[in-house]
């Protein structure tokens, strides 16, 4: 089973701020995703790795960045948080085996 | 691009009673095809998966699904659910790569499931 931590769980900031939401593995697999999740909407990808060295816009990377600092960490970041960017983010990996896990979540307001 | 229809947003049942919840694709080939439940302030767990082979496929927790290529519909049984099946259940669609890798995932808007006692 994969192992993949979200820190914050949870964050309130204010609107103009610049927030980094952190994922890590422990499981040593290439591929990591993040997701934003909204009521009635589903998953949306933000942006995926396949790959320290690879990085992909997903379906809605507007006001957002990443960096793979090393195969284990992901990071997300909102240069200027706006308040349609509160909601539920959830980072993912594959392993090899193509399956998708999930972590918990890190629920972000924006006010 | 793959994309992912939920017709349903809202299905009560009672408890004991079976459960069918409908999942429509769209993508150029064959794809990789999966259910995952959300339960209130929870991450995604995975039920089940689809690759190849056997067209109807088990998953945890007594839930199962069959790959209709015909009809792009790939939708999660269960014969007779619990009350803690309550939860929310995203169907996906995942794009494969002409190595046999997995892509990216595409998310249907998901099914909320509500059971009554």
């Amino acid at each position: 089973d994969a192992d993949v931590t979200q820190t914050p769980r949870n964050r309130i900031t204010k609107t103009g701020k610049r927030i980094m939401l952190e994922c890590s593995q422990t499981k040593g697999h290439d591929r990591m995703y993040w997701y934003r999740q909204d009521p009635g909407l589903g998953l949306q990808l933000i942006y995926y790795s396949f790959d320290v060295k690879d990085i992909n816009k997903g379906e809605i990377s507007d006001g957002y960045s990443v960096s793979r600092q090393a195969q284990a960490k992901f990071s997300l970041s909102l240069e200027s948080a706006i308040p349609n960017q509160t909601a539920l983010y959830f980072c993912a990996l594959w392993d090899r085996e193509n399956i998708q896990y999930f972590g918990a979540g890190t629920r972000l307001s924006v006010l | 691009a793959q994309s992912v229809t939920q017709p349903d947003i809202h299905i009560t049942v009672s408890e004991g009673a079976s459960l069918e919840l409908r999942c429509n694709y769209s993508y150029g080939a064959t794809p990789y095809l999966f259910w995952y439940v959300q339960s209130p302030g929870q991450g995604l767990q995975l039920l089940l998966k689809y690759f190849s082979g056997d067209t109807l496929v088990q998953g945890i927790k007594g839930f199962e699904a069959e790959f209709k290529r015909s009809q792009s519909s790939f939708n999660l049984r269960k014969p007779s659910v619990h009350w803690s099946d309550a939860a929310e259940y995203f169907c996906a669609v995942g794009a494969v790569k002409n190595t046999g890798t997995a892509s990216k995932l595409t998310f249907g808007t998901g099914t909320r499931l509500q059971v009554t006692l």
